[in-house]
C-alpha cells in the first residue's frame, strides 16, 4: 500500500510570504499528524487531526494553522513566514487518535525561508 | 512533564561492531507506549519498534534488539554486528496520553 505522501519535496520563500504544504496519510489511517524538526529544537509537534477536527496543538504561533478533508488528507498552513520557520516538516498518519498503533512518516517537506 | 532523553549526541563505530543506543523517559502516565524510529539522509522516519508500558519483554529482530526496563525508565537499542547501512539518526519517543515526544537523536556512523 502507498505510504504517507507529502508535497512538496523541497520549498524555498522570502520572509512574509506564506506557504502551504499537503500530506495524504495511508488509506484508511484517519489521523494526521504535524512535526516541524529543526537542528536545534528537534522534533516538535505541531498539531493532530482527526476526523476533519484538530484534536491537539502544539506550542506554536498562530502563524502555524492546518485542516484536515473528508478524505483524511491534510494541510498546513504558514503565514507571514520568519527565518526560523526554515525547518523539515513531517506529517505521520495513524489508524486511530493519538497513534498508540504506531505512526507512519512521510518523507517531509524540507522549508527554507530566505 | 514528559520527556525523552538521548544522552549520546553522536556515536561512531567500525562495521561489524555491536552498539547500544541509550534512552531514558520521564512520564507520570501509567499507560504509555514507547518507540524508536530511523531517520535516514533522506529525512524520513522509519518505524522499527513498539513497545507498551505493560509488556517488558526483551525483543529480538534480527540484528536488532530492545531492552525496556520500567524499573530505571530505560529503553535501550541495541544493533548487533553493525553495517554502514545502519547509519542514521535514531530517535527514540514516548506516547503518553499527549503526541509522541521525541529524544533529541542519537547519530550513529558506521565505518567500514
Amino acid at each position: 500500500k502507498a505510504g504517507v505522501t507529502q508535497t512538496p519535496r523541497y520549498l524555498i520563500k522570502t520572509r512574509g510570504q506564506q506557504v502551504t504544504l499537503s500530506c495524504s496519510p495511508i488509506s484508511g489511517h484517519r489521523s494526521v499528524s504535524w512535526y516541524q524538526q529543526t537542528p536545534g529544537q528537534g522534533l516538535q509537534f505541531l498539531f493532530e487531526y482527526f476526523s476533519e477536527t484538530q484534536r491537539n496543538k502544539g506550542n506554536f504561533p498562530g502563524r502555524f494553522s492546518g485542516r484536515q478533508f473528508s478524505n483524511s488528507r491534510s494541510e498546513m498552513n504558514v503565514s507571514t513566514l520568519e527565518l526560523g520557520d526554515s525547518a523539515l516538516y513531517l506529517c505521520a498518519s495513524s489508524l486511530e487518535r493519538q497513534g498508540r498503533t504506531g505512526y507512519t512518516f512521510g518523507s517531509g517537506t524540507r522549508l527554507t525561508v530566505v | 512533564a514528559q520527556k525523552v532523553t538521548q544522552a549520546q549526541t553522536e556515536i561512531s563505530v567500525v562495521e561489524k561492531e555491536d552498539v547500544t543506543l541509550d534512552c531514558v523517559y520521564e512520564t507520570r502516565d501509567t499507560t504509555y507506549y514507547l518507540f524508536w524510529y530511523k531517520q535516514p539522509p533522506s529525512g524520513e522516519l522509519v518505524f522499527l519498534i513498539r513497545r507498551n508500558s505493560f509488556d517488558e519483554q526483551n525483543e529480538i529482530s534480527g540484528r536488532y534488539s530492545w531492552n525496556f526496563q520500567k524499573s530505571t525508565s530505560s529503553f535501550n537499542f541495541t544493533i548487533t554486528a553493525s553495517q554502514v547501512v545502519d547509519s542514521a539518526v535514531y530517535f527514540c519517543a514516548l506516547l503518553p496520553n499527549t503526541p509522541l515526544v521525541f529524544g533529541k537523536g542519537t547519530r550513529l556512523s558506521v565505518i567500514a
